[in-house]
C-alpha cells in the first residue's frame, strides 16, 4: 500500500519570506515523487517531481523540493513566496509497481499575503 | 502543445439522473486516468486506462459509474443513476507513458452537482 500525508491543512505566509508545504509518504519500494498546484476552478498544475539521484529538485515558478529518505519526507518550498502562489498544494506518490497507481495527499491551502 | 480537454465544465443533474464526461487526452499519450475531488479532499483514482484496455479500476464503484475509452484515444465517463454523494470535481488527466517517473497532465475538470 502507498500513502501520501500533508499535515498541514493551511499555510499563511507573508508576500517575501519562505514558504514551506509538507509532505510525508509511506510506501514499500523505492518512491516516485510528485507536487501539483491547483488555483481555483483549474485543473491541477505538474511542478516538479523525484526520481531518483539529487536529492534536492527545482521545478517550475521557482519552487524546489528535498527528498528525504530517512525521514519519508518531501517538502515544498520556495525561497520568496508571491501573493499569485496563493493556491491548494497537493503532494503525490507512486511506487514501482504493477499498478502504477498515483496516490494524492489531502492537499494545503496556502495563502500568501501582501 | 494543446492540453487535456474536458467537458461539459459544470453539470447538475438531479439524483437517480444519468451524466456523462468526456475527455481528450495530450495527443500520444497512451496512458488515461479519470480522478474524482470531493471538495476538501485530494483526487481519488477511479480508473486507469493503458491505451484502450483497463489497468486499474479497483476504485471504480461499478455498480452505477462505467468509462470506456474506443480507439485508445477519447474516454468518456458515465454515472447512472447518480446520487448525492457523487457531487465532485471529476478530473481526466493523461500521461505519456505507463512508468513510475512519468508525471500526469490534467485537465481542467467537470465540476458535478447533484441535487
Amino acid at each position: 500500500a502507498q500513502s501520501v500525508a500533508q499535515p498541514e491543512d493551511q499555510v499563511n505566509v507573508a508576500e517575501g519570506n519562505p514558504l514551506t508545504v509538507k509532505c510525508t509518504y509511506s510506501v514499500s519500494g523505492n518512491p516516485y515523487l510528485f507536487w501539483y498546484v491547483q488555483y481555483p476552478n483549474r485543473g491541477l498544475q505538474f511542478l516538479l517531481k523525484y526520481i531518483t539521484g539529487d536529492n534536492l529538485v527545482k521545478g517550475s515558478y521557482g519552487f524546489e523540493a528535498e527528498f528525504n529518505k530517512s525521514q519519508t519526507s518531501f517538502h515544498l518550498k520556495k525561497p520568496s513566496a508571491l501573493v499569485s502562489d496563493s493556491a491548494l498544494y497537493f503532494c503525490a506518490v507512486r511506487v514501482f509497481s504493477n499498478d502504477y497507481k498515483l496516490s494524492f495527499g489531502a492537499g494545503t491551502t496556502v495563502t500568501v499575503r501582501a | 502543445e494543446a492540453g487535456v480537454a474536458q467537458s461539459p465544465r459544470y453539470k447538475i443533474i438531479e439524483k437517480r439522473q444519468s451524466v456523462a464526461f468526456w475527455c481528450n487526452p495530450i495527443s500520444g499519450h497512451a496512458t488515461l486516468y479519470w480522478y474524482q475531488q470531493i471538495l476538501g479532499q485530494g483526487p481519488k483514482l477511479l480508473i486507469q486506462f493503458q491505451n484502450n484496455g483497463v489497468v486499474d479500476d479497483s476504485q471504480l464503484p461499478k455498480d452505477r459509474f462505467s468509462a470506456e475509452r474506443l480507439k485508445g484515444v477519447d474516454s468518456t465517463l458515465k454515472i447512472q443513476p447518480a446520487k448525492l454523494e457523487d457531487s465532485a470535481v471529476y478530473l481526466c488527466a493523461s500521461s505519456l507513458v505507463r512508468t513510475g517517473g512519468t508525471e500526469a497532465f490534467f485537465g481542467q475538470g467537470t465540476r458535478l452537482t447533484v441535487v
